[in-house]
């Protein structure tokens, strides 16, 4: 059973266009963290949530991070062609260091 | 610089014969942790680590070891590796934001 739901798995767009990415649960977590990872390498950190309802923002990127703790968006305006990778969210429970990493949304953006 | 390294980073081996993936980390953080990373599954924790000599099961755990004898060090032992162990292995490091520092990753085959 995957505890963390990313949809979608694949997304293809082109350059300019916006774009969201969903992160759900049916479980609380008491933090939400959203990597990117490229091929051939390990994920890299790209933000963590919280907070309920806290909103990041990181240049073109927006996270949110839901009332309730269970589920995160990651929205990407003006995609570029460097955005082009795999999306994961993580979210850790009551028990440090126990992690769960969605699926991965993959991610590319034609010129 | 802070990093997190794997040794090695590609091995093909036969079922049976044991072996050690080696992780180590220079941020004196003290939870680590081992995934692996299958198509269409995302990343599953195998085993994590609170400090030296405290480790518990992640999602994943047959099949494979750990030990925690120093803080740096969180090697990944697969006592008699079967096929299905073939895989993307990640060792991670993580901060007290929960921040996962990841190593480059193995890639293991096994005949």
């Amino acid at each position: 059973t995957q505890l963390l739901e990313q949809s979608p798995q694949f997304l293809s767009i082109q350059e300019g266009e916006n774009l969201t990415v969903y992160c759900n649960s049916s479980s609380v977590f008491s933090s939400l963290q959203w990597y990117r990872q490229e091929p051939g390498e390990g994920p890299v950190l790209l933000v963590t949530v919280v907070t309920g309802g806290e909103v990041k923002k990181l240049k073109r990127l927006t996270f949110q991070f839901g009332d309730a703790r269970k589920d995160s968006s990651l929205h990407i305006t003006a995609a570029q062609t460097g955005d082009t990778g795999l999306y994961l969210c993580a979210g850790e429970r009551t028990n440090a260091g126990k992690s769960t990493f969605g699926d991965g949304t993959t991610l590319t953006v034609k010129p | 610089e802070a990093q997190v390294t794997q040794n090695p980073r590609y091995l093909i081996t036969v079922t049976g014969k044991k072996l050690t993936v080696t992780c180590s980390q220079n941020m004196n953080h003290e939870y680590m942790s081992w995934y692996r990373q299958d198509p269409g599954l995302g990343l599953r924790q195998i085993y994590y680590s609170m400090n030296v000599e405290v480790t518990d099961k992640g999602d994943v755990p047959e099949g494979y070891k750990v030990s925690r004898k120093e803080k740096r060090n969180f090697p990944l032992i697969l006592e008699s590796p079967s096929p299905n162990q073939t895989s993307l292995y990640f060792c991670a490091s993580i901060s007290s934001t929960d921040t996962q520092y990841f190593g480059p990753g193995t890639r293991l085959t096994v005949l």
